[in-house]
């Protein structure tokens, strides 16, 4: 079965500094992907990056970068200069399911993340 | 581009009753997912519509719970008769197609407290 864990339960990070929250996961496919979503006091989640097993490059989109080590079957998300914004809920996500086919999230834990001004 | 749309926000029974959940996904996407997020957890998926079929509901607890989606757009969830354990936030999500690569656009969610 493929899973995904998130081993930290908080975050406490001072504004402007970097923070990387960490994302193992565990699967048998060779074709998978890998998301990370917010989620604020609001309740939505919010995309913020995705990283498909067969990318060559680290996914990176603004001031989020995705460090993913295939080998080690890690997908950490990596937040530059942190912003009082970016207090929230991570959640680190796996796509199960054939390709071509009916698929299907499978979510980790989360981290909450607080930004000490 | 109006995203997921959801109602009611909030929503507060005794076990034993009976509710109802509705979802109006981004205009367009033809696949859409509900989810159950326990407090302290991750979503779980219940239930994801290709159009107007379901494409998996294998962790939908069917002796209580139900979902449809008529004409391949708006969505309902139902619980009949609610648990205590039902206690979450349900989350529902749309994507253009089947997520591949393509990201899933969530709504608000709905907050239902059983007591």
């Amino acid at each position: 079965a493929q899973k995904i864990t998130q081993t930290q339960p908080g975050m406490f990070v001072q504004e402007k500094e970097a923070v990387t929250l960490d994302c193992t996961y565990d699967t048998s496919d060779p074709s998978y992907g890998l998301f990370w979503y917010k989620q604020p006091s609001s309740g939505e989640m919010i995309f913020l990056i995705y990283q498909g097993s067969y990318d060559q490059q680290n996914a990176t989109e603004g001031r989020y970068s995705l460090n993913f080590q295939k080998a080690r079957k890690s997908a950490n998300l990596v937040i530059s200069a942190s912003q009082l914004g970016d207090s929230a809920m991570y959640f680190c996500a796996m796509r199960e399911g054939p390709v071509q086919g009916a698929q299907k999230l499978v979510f980790g834990q989360g981290t909450r993340l607080t930004i000490n001004p | 581009e109006a995203g997921v749309a959801q109602s009611p926000r909030y929503k507060i029974i005794e076990k034993r009753q009976s509710v109802a959940f509705w979802c109006n996904p981004i205009s367009g996407h033809a696949t859409l997912y509900w989810y159950q997020q326990i407090l302290g957890q991750g979503p779980k998926l219940l239930i994801q519509f290709q159009n107007n079929g379901v494409v998996d509901d294998s962790q939908l607890p069917k002796d209580r719970f139900s979902a449809e989606r008529l004409k391949g757009v708006d969505s309902t969830l139902k619980i009949q008769p609610a648990k205590l354990e039902d206690s979450a936030v349900y989350l529902c999500a749309s994507s253009l197609v089947p997520s591949g690569i393509y990201e899933q656009y969530f709504g608000p969610g709905t907050r239902l407290t059983v007591t």
